[in-house]
């Protein structure tokens, strides 16, 4: 009953420092994707991907890298921290079908801070 | 611009009492429109989808409304339980695109 894994749940950073934030899923979903969630504004899709070896740009990709290497795990990276990137951070997967019904599976968050 | 709008922004009401939040979206074309409940501290979980055809969706105290025409969504929750208490938004996806507008939500308290 794993569904959508991310890792890590908590993480404070110093302005200028890199970081991965984990995501695997399990049910064989070809779908993947970041978003992040800031007070008072919806989900914001960071950058998505439709199957290995294959990612594209969301709304807000700037200062974020991603790749897909198996159909199972789906990293992002910050290159360079900055204040701006202080959120909470959803890694979310479905299979094709699911995204035309716009039915995501999420995970429980990464709350990053940056100081 | 396609936009997703929802209201109120919070709500608090008595257990036990019926609520209804509102959501108005701009996205064009659009495809269908689902509501998430999002508990505090957790990732949002699906509620419900009302495609262009529907009208009216009921799943368990939860009730969906769909007017196309005016682009208008409502959530209604009936007999309100404390486990009720949550953040719920509304995501519209734009046609033939995988492109989903999300609401900011509705954060709706349940007091004893």
């Amino acid at each position: 009953n794993a569904g959508v894994t991310q890792t890590p749940k908590f993480q404070v950073l110093k302005t200028g420092q890199s970081m991965t934030l984990q995501c695997a899923q399990d049910m064989n979903h070809e779908y993947m994707s970041w978003y992040r969630q800031d007070p008072g504004m919806g989900l914001r899709l960071i950058h998505y991907s439709v199957g290995a070896g294959i990612t594209d740009q969301g709304e807000v990709p700037n200062g974020y890298n991603v790749s897909r290497s198996t159909t199972e795990d789906f990293p992002l990276r910050l290159l360079s921290a900055a204040p701006s990137q202080t959120s909470v951070y959803f890694c979310a997967s479905s299979n094709l079908a699911g995204v035309d019904t716009g039915e995501l599976f999420f995970g429980e968050g990464s709350r990053l801070t940056v100081l | 611009k396609n936009q997703v709008e929802q209201s109120p922004q919070s709500l608090i009401i008595l257990e036990g009492k019926n609520c209804t939040l509102q959501c108005n979206y701009t996205v064009s074309p659009f495809s269908n429109l689902r509501w998430y409940k999002q508990d505090t501290g957790r990732g949002p979980v699906s509620l419900t989808i009302m495609t262009f055809s529907e009208n009216t969706k009921s799943n368990g105290r939860y009730t969906a409304t769909l007017d196309a025409d005016t682009k208008q969504s409502s959530l209604h929750i009936t007999a309100s339980q404390l486990s009720d208490s949550a953040s719920y938004i509304c995501v519209v996806r734009k046609d033939s695109s995988y492109k989903l507008i999300f609401g900011s939500g509705t954060r709706l308290l349940v007091r004893p």
